[in-house]
């Protein structure tokens, strides 16, 4: 299985809905990565978590937060979002994070409207 | 923070036709990873190159990596319909944290 899951394929949420984006990996990997990315523009790192740890945050606002149950899902609850957040959410992972030669599988992404 | 130039930005070509989308940074990566890119969907690992100098062939496309580990080339010999796309380039750091610098992308359009 070398897929990366995520859920929902599409949403729209108004700016006082609370939603969660879900994304499932089952390749063993121990680094998962949430993006960010806006029409014909490259994504944008936001988190990455290391053995379910979150290693780097770029300083994303706190109405974005991830959390990584265990190695294999992880999650981005969105609160109070603005309609400039809406974009396409992509998660990936790698097998390692702290390794060189690590090769980022993304997932299908959520494509998000704010509303 | 390394920067990764990525060229063209657009091409539109027909099919049947050569192109060359090229990557070139000032610094130097680990490794260098292309991503074939389609509208609404999540970048789709094609290649990672890692030795300088390397040459990596999937089908029509031939994948390079720079001797001194900083450029790249994407070569597509007779371009199909089905390869149009976003495509990205992204360079893994040299050391530390594995994040990966993107390109800006090269949006290709190959027309029947």
């Amino acid at each position: 299985d070398t897929e990366v899951t995520q859920t929902p394929k599409h949403l729209v949420m108004g700016m006082t809905n609370k939603k969660s984006l879900k994304c499932e990996q089952h390749m063993g990997h121990r680094a998962m990565y949430w993006y960010k990315q806006k029409a014909k523009k490259p994504p944008e790192l936001m988190f990455v978590y290391s053995y379910e740890k979150l290693s780097i945050n770029e300083s994303v606002p706190s109405r974005f937060s991830p959390e990584c149950p265990n190695s294999s899902l992880l999650n981005l609850h969105l609160h109070a979002l603005q309609p400039e957040d809406s974009a396409l959410y992509l998660c990936a992972s790698s097998q390692e994070f702290d390794r060189d030669y690590n090769e980022q599988f993304f997932g299908p992404g959520t494509r998000l409207t704010v509303l | 923070t390394q920067l990764l130039e990525q060229s063209p930005q657009f091409l539109s070509i027909q099919e049947g036709e050569n192109l060359t989308v090229y990557c070139n940074s000032s610094s130097v990566f680990s490794s260098l990873q292309w991503y074939r890119q389609e509208p609404g969907e999540g970048p789709v690992l094609l290649v990672t190159v890692v030795t300088g100098g390397e040459v990596k062939k999937l089908k029509r496309l031939t994948f390079q990596f720079g001797d001194a580990r900083k450029d790249s080339s994407l070569h597509i010999t007779a371009a199909q319909p089905g390869d149009t796309g976003l495509y990205l380039c992204a360079g893994e750091e040299l050391s530390g944290y594995s994040t990966l610098t993107f390109g800006k992308g090269t949006m290709l359009l190959v027309s029947p």
